[in-house]
């Protein structure tokens, strides 16, 4: 069964631009979550998407956005791109999103850089 | 509330050693406490997971105790090998059926070296 993928892998942009990235989550999945990872922050949550509706929402401005697709696939949205938005963005695929009893998949995560 | 600290930041071990990392939560209604490993420039995979109804859940070298009334959880890495070495994060999810979907709270992370 192929894992959670991520694409771009890495990408460069400078302040003000706007980025999408995109994630697919394993197949069967209908759950995606979003994170964003930095050393000084660590992991947070952004989001979370479940047939096409979030159900939940982290502590992030609404620069950050992101939507699902009726295949389960995801994107994220970041608009007027500031310095701290640079870290790796990870997305996570489970079955139904639904506390004890799914696990969290997670893909290899998309490495943003802004300048 | 939604704090999950964890302690210590890195940690060094010598081969065949015992890692051990633990992690504290606030939050009652935390009810799955995953540990994840994370290699440099992969994303973190599920380890071990535990739910408070257990206080140990052993799977190979891999060890979770859990303390449901100090609300503490901790990881025990046993004969530790240098491929261990990488970060570590301990994490509480929600119980089932709440509306805190998909959402994972994690700890700050420790940075394991194994040296050989």
């Amino acid at each position: 069964k192929a894992g959670v993928t991520q694409t771009p892998r890495y990408l460069i942009k400078t302040r003000g631009q706007q980025v999408t990235l995109s994630c697919s989550p394993i197949s069967g999945h209908r759950s995606v979550s979003w994170y964003q990872q930095t050393p000084g922050q660590g992991l947070q949550f952004l989001f979370e998407y479940f047939s096409e509706t979030q159900r939940n929402k982290g502590n992030f401005p609404g620069r950050f956005s992101g939507r699902q697709f009726s295949n389960s696939r995801s994107e994220m949205n970041v608009s007027t791109l500031e310095l701290g938005d640079s870290a790796l963005y990870l997305c996570a695929s489970s079955l139904e999103g639904d506390g004890s009893t799914d696990t969290q998949y997670f893909g290899p995560g998309t490495r943003l850089t802004v300048l | 509330q939604q704090q999950v600290k964890q302690s210590p930041q890195s940690l060094i071990v010598q081969k065949g050693g015992i890692s051990i990392i633990n992690c504290a939560y606030e939050n009652t209604a935390f009810d799955y406490f995953p540990w994840y490993q994370q290699f440099p420039g992969k994303g973190p995979a599920l380890l071990i997971a535990i739910r408070p109804d257990v206080s140990e859940k052993k799977e190979g070298r891999f060890t979770i105790s859990f303390n449901k009334s100090a609300k503490q959880f901790s990881l025990h890495i046993m004969d530790s090998q240098p491929g261990d070495s990488a970060t570590y994060f301990c994490a509480a999810g929600p119980s089932y059926g709440g509306t805190s979907y998909g959402k994972l709270t994690f700890g700050q992370g420790t940075i394991l070296t194994v040296h050989p």
